[in-house]
Formats: structure tokens, sequence, C-alpha cells
């Protein structure tokens, strides 16, 4: 069955970078994209931007673009986000969700911005 | 950036009740819209694709109807485990956007 298992918690101070990871199973990895979207506590969901598993090619939210970075290591099923200069307002659930139907979701990752 | 505007922003029902939400695009999506449920700690679940497909798996309670700028998520029969918050989405464009959810709860 289709799994996406994302890292641990996080908890970063101010200006610091997170790497967050979601490993795929259960399907060809490489056959469809995979989405970033995040959640502020007690908000609505915000689309981070998206990486194409095939090509690397990969296209931001205008709102990230220059902090964060999508990559992935098809060896291992594996889509990485990376967010740099972290504020306090990054505090959110991060999740990774699969293709264009985004009809698979990993289980979240609470990255914490504090001091 | 197309914008999604769910409606209403919340509402309480009680079980047994027909349960309507509205969304509308700030321009034409044809139908690249889904429907996503979401409870409390847990990732988003996709119930309708594509504006009327029903997900595998999802019951046939939910439903999902309309074209261009207006959409609608009906549950015929609301159930004890449908008390959640939905959410919108356009995949018309990049970004795809989200309508701000609305809240089902108990009555």
């Amino acid at each position: 069955q289709v799994q996406l298992v994302q890292s641990g918690a996080e908890v970063k101070k101010p200006g610091a970078s997170v790497k967050v990871s979601c490993k795929a199973s259960g399907y060809t990895f490489t056959g469809d994209y995979m989405h970033w979207v995040r959640q502020a506590p007690g908000q609505g969901l915000e689309w981070v931007g998206w990486i194409n598993t095939k090509s690397g090619d990969t296209i931001y939210s205008r709102r990230y673009q220059g902090r964060v970075t999508m990559t992935r290591d098809t060896s291992i099923s594996t889509v990485y986000m990376e967010l740099n200069s972290l504020r306090f307002d990054d505090t959110a659930v991060y999740y990774c969700a699969r293709g264009g139907l985004s009809d698979y979701w990993g289980q979240g990752t609470l990255v914490t911005v504090s001091s | 950036d197309i914008q999604m505007t769910q409606s209403p922003s919340s509402l309480s029902a009680s079980v047994g009740d027909r349960v309507t939400i509205t969304c509308r695009a700030s321009q034409s999506i044809s139908t690249y819209l889904s429907w996503f449920q979401q409870k409390p700690g847990k990732a988003p679940k996709l119930l309708i694709y594509a504006a009327s497909n029903l997900q595998r798996g999802v019951p046939s309670r939910f439903s999902g109807s309309g074209s261009g700028t207006d959409f609608t998520l009906t549950i015929s029969t609301l159930q004890p485990e449908d008390f959640a918050t939905y959410y919108c989405q356009q995949s018309y464009s990049t970004p795809p956007t989200f309508g701000q959810g609305v809240r089902v709860d108990i009555k």
C-alpha cells in the first residue's frame, strides 16, 4: 500500500535551517510529483511547492522562493524540503502529498521555531 | 493567484442532517477542484477530485458538483465520523490554492 513517512518533529532557532524528509513506498516513486503543504497552528492549508521526482525539477510558492529547496534521492524513494532563515511564523506542520491529486499524505512534521 | 472562498466559515449540524458546503473560485477553473477532509491532528484526506469524482474508499454519502467558478460538496446524511474541517483546492493553475476551510461540528 502507498505510504509516505515523514521525519520527526524539529525545534529550531530563528535564522536556522530545517530539512524535512518524506520516504515513499508502495508505488513507483518517479511516477508522480510530490507536493509540500504547510499548516500553521489553527490555520488552513498552504502550498509550499512541488518537485518532479523523476527530473528533480521544482516549482516553489513565490512566498518561499529563495528560502526553500526541494530535492529527492531516487535510490531511497525520498524527497526533502529544506527551509532556511527560519522565522517564528514558520512554525507549522509540514506535509508531503503525492501527485496531482494529493491522494496520499505523510503524517506531517511539526517544525517549531523558538528562541 | 486564484483565490478560493468557502462558505459558510463554520456550521453546526446533527447526525443525519444533509450538509452542503460551497467553494467559489476567483476565476474559472473548469473542474480542477478537489475536496479534502481534515480531522484534528491528522493529515488531510482526499474525498473528491475533478469536482465530482469520488476518491476510492470514500463513502457514497459524499458528493461533489460544479464547474467554472462555483462548486459544492454535499454530505447526504451526516455521520459522527464526518465532524471535521473541509477544504477545497484548485489545481487549474500554479500555485494550487486552498479555501480557508469549513469546520463542521456537532449541534
